[in-house]
């Protein structure tokens, strides 16, 4: 069984447009995490969230809009595509509580590959 | 956000062992140090951590200096799966969700057959 599912695995789109990607985890995570990776391979945080509950936000612009339906799912809306937003883009859980967040380790999805055109 | 340095790449051959150094001098007492890799197109994948002893797991060996300024990821034999981009990163402690990674460029690790 997968972890950290994403979908889709590759996502090509035109500028201007509105997409999503979605992320599901089946560890029982409290956790769950978007990154973002760019074509010099820079690993980035964009967004935590715990139990639901909007944690860290990055300076992302305005556009990109996470949503957590429940605690096994995190997705990723992006509104009027840019060019810079081509890059893979990680989603990731972990379980901070019971743990300790300094101890606990990320499962990360496979990626999204964004490609705006 | 306390910072790592590693080398940008290291070569190996197939079969021996590979020492991954990673210093972190301005590591604060509550910092953990966590391993992960990245293969080829697939996401970060978690290694190893410890905090202040030596830690050994099915994947591979981490030796934290006494003075935790610094820290080396031992994989005791090298095969070509293990070819991947290393990454050494301090997680604090906080509340839960609140300590972000910080990724830094990694060791490209390259191992020859």
């Amino acid at each position: 069984d997968t972890a950290v599912s994403q979908t889709p695995k590759y996502l090509v789109t035109q500028m201007g447009n509105d997409k999503s990607i979605k992320c599901e985890q089946n560890l029982g995570h409290d956790t769950m995490y978007w990154y973002k990776q760019d074509s010099k391979k820079f690993l980035k945080i964009m967004f935590s969230y715990n139990n639901k509950e909007l944690i860290i936000n990055e300076t992302v612009p305005n556009r990109f809009s996470p949503k957590s339906p429940d605690k096994a799912h995190l997705n990723l809306h992006i509104n009027s595509l840019e060019l810079g937003d081509s890059a893979v883009y990680f989603c990731a859980s972990s379980q901070d509580q019971e743990v300790g967040p300094g101890r606990s380790e990320q499962y990360f999805g496979p990626g999204t590959r964004l490609t705006v055109t | 956000d306390a910072k790592t340095t590693q080398p940008n790449s290291m070569e190996s051959n197939e079969e021996e062992p590979v020492h991954l150094p990673c210093n972190h001098s301005t590591i604060s007492g509550t910092d953990y140090i966590h391993w992960y890799r990245q293969l080829p197109s697939q996401g970060p994948e978690y290694v190893i951590h410890g905090l202040t002893s030596n830690v050994n797991n099915r994947m591979a060996s981490l030796a934290i200096a006494e003075d935790r300024k610094s820290s080396t990821l031992i994989l005791h034999r090298a095969t070509l799966r293990d070819a991947a981009v290393y990454y050494c990163i301090l997680r604090a402690g906080g509340t839960s969700g609140t300590y972000k990674y910080i990724f830094g460029t990694g060791t490209r690790l390259k191992v020859l057959a």
